[in-house]
């Protein structure tokens, strides 16, 4: 499954499928890149980061992809689960020392059975 | 370790009154921060403070005070409550600047004003 972020806020997979969750930002000086979920009830959860002179970085069943050239970031869930359910953002440094995150809407991942 | 711990967790205010909104973090963390969250809207900045002794406005500070004299201890005070600040509140703090680490929310006080 594939959304665009801010225009398709909510996304459906099956489990055990691959899911893709976009964002777009607008700063080309941004220099900081990181991916949140947040489950229902709790506070938004690290999940991976990314520099701006990378373009690709992998956790646990995570990759973040950059597109700098087209302003463009990414969140890949391999084999998602149930436990994917919830809403993830992400979030931006404007500029290198800028103390402020800035966060996207949000896209909902429901994980069906 | 507790992590970030915020309390009370639900709150209902009449427009006018006041509180505070309590953060406690047990990381050693320099960098705290409050942001609100309202639907469709993120969570935006309101205040963060960069050490003890030291705060500043974030996106949306107005109607919002913060004081740090401790390096655990963020509290957020709302002196006069308004309907707008009906919002779920989070606390964040990280180890270093925010473009060095991630920061590590609380799990939040919801907060409403009648």
């Amino acid at each position: 499954g594939e959304s665009v972020g801010l225009h398709l806020p909510t996304l459906s997979v099956q489990e055990g499928d691959n899911s893709i969750i976009n964002c777009a930002y607008s700063n080309s000086a941004s220099d900081y890149f990181i991916w949140y979920k947040q489950e229902s009830g709790k506070g938004p959860q690290f999940i991976i980061d990314i520099r701006s002179n990378m373009d690709k970085r992998q956790g646990q069943r995570v990759t973040v992809l950059l597109n700098k050239t087209v302003k463009h970031l990414s969140l890949q869930i391999a084999a998602t689960q149930p436990g994917d359910s919830a809403v993830y953002f992400c979030a931006e440094i404007p500029e290198t020392g800028a103390n402020n995150l800035f966060f996207g809407t949000g896209t909902r991942l429901t994980v069906i059975p | 370790n507790a992590g970030v711990t915020q309390t009370p967790k639900f709150q209902v205010l009449k427009t006018g009154q006041s509180m505070t909104l309590q953060c406690a973090q047990d990381m050693n963390h320099e960098y705290m921060s409050w942001y609100r969250q309202d639907p469709g809207m993120g969570l935006r900045l309101i205040h963060y403070s960069v050490g003890a002794g030291i705060t500043d406005q974030g996106e949306v500070p107005n109607g919002y005070n913060v004081s740090r004299s401790t390096t655990e201890d963020f509290p957020l005070r709302l002196l006069s409550a308004a309907p707008s600040q009906t919002s779920v509140y989070f606390c964040a703090s990280s180890e270093d600047l925010i473009g060095n680490s991630p920061l590590h929310f609380g799990n939040g006080t919801r907060l409403t004003v009648t």
